[in-house]
């Protein structure tokens, strides 16, 4: 089965523009997750949306926000750019089976870079 | 002080040898605890995810949960030059329950 999908991989952007990444989920993942990664910080949870819905948040500014539609893809938006909004973006979808199993498959990520 | 510290590493072993990683956390609040390899520009994979105390085996992974002591372990037996890249711990739980905290994570290199 096809993995999970970002749009853009790559992007650079000029400092106060603004963004929008794309996720698609794994199909009958319903829970999408973003997060950013850079060397200074590590890995940071954004937020994670569920059947449209923002169910957990992130330490991040207002600058960072999401949806998610119908068909569980996701966008992430973040306004007003920065230098330091520079990193790896990923998304990852997952799911909870009937079995208790729990489900978790990140994307590759998009490279934003800000000047 | 960080919530979650993680052994920073690097860590280097010859193939065959048992591999012990390790994290520390502060938050008691945490229940859910993950591990997760990432290859060098690819996103991670997620190894092991486990429930509250006790120990989780998943083929050459052995994941402890020690929640008295605030302190998770990821063995892997038999290491493999496949094996090498960079390991996260993660959890999460209480009040932001779907919020997890990673640590900084340890890079393993296995030589052949």
């Amino acid at each position: 089965k096809a993995g999970v999908t970002q749009t853009p991989r790559y992007l650079i952007k000029t400092r106060g523009q603004q963004v929008t990444l794309s996720c698609s989920p794994i199909s009958g993942h319903r829970s999408v997750s973003w997060y950013q990664q850079t060397p200074g910080q590590g890995l940071q949870f954004l937020f994670e949306y569920f059947s449209e819905t923002q169910r957990n948040k992130g330490n991040f500014p207002g600058r960072f926000s999401g949806r998610q539609f119908s068909n569980s893809r996701s966008e992430m938006n973040v306004s007003t750019l920065e230098l330091g909004d520079s990193a790896l973006y990923l998304c990852a979808s997952s799911l909870v089976r009937t079995s208790g199993t729990y489900e978790q498959y990140f994307g590759p990520g998009t490279r934003l870079t800000v000047t | 002080q960080k919530e979650v510290e993680q052994d920073p590493g690097p860590l280097s072993v010859p193939e065959g040898a048992i591999v012990s990683l390790n994290c520390t956390y502060s938050n008691s609040a945490f229940q859910y605890f993950m591990w997760y390899r990432q290859y060098s520009r690819k996103g991670p994979e997620l190894l092991m995810y486990t429930y509250s105390s006790g120990n989780k085996e998943d083929g050459r992974f052995t994941a402890q949960v020690d929640k008295s002591s605030k302190y998770i372990s990821l063995f892997i037996r038999d290491s493999q030059p496949s094996d090498s890249a960079t390991y996260l711990c993660a959890m999460k739980g209480g009040t932001n329950a779907g919020k997890s905290t990673f640590g900084d994570g340890t890079t393993l290199t296995v030589k052949p």
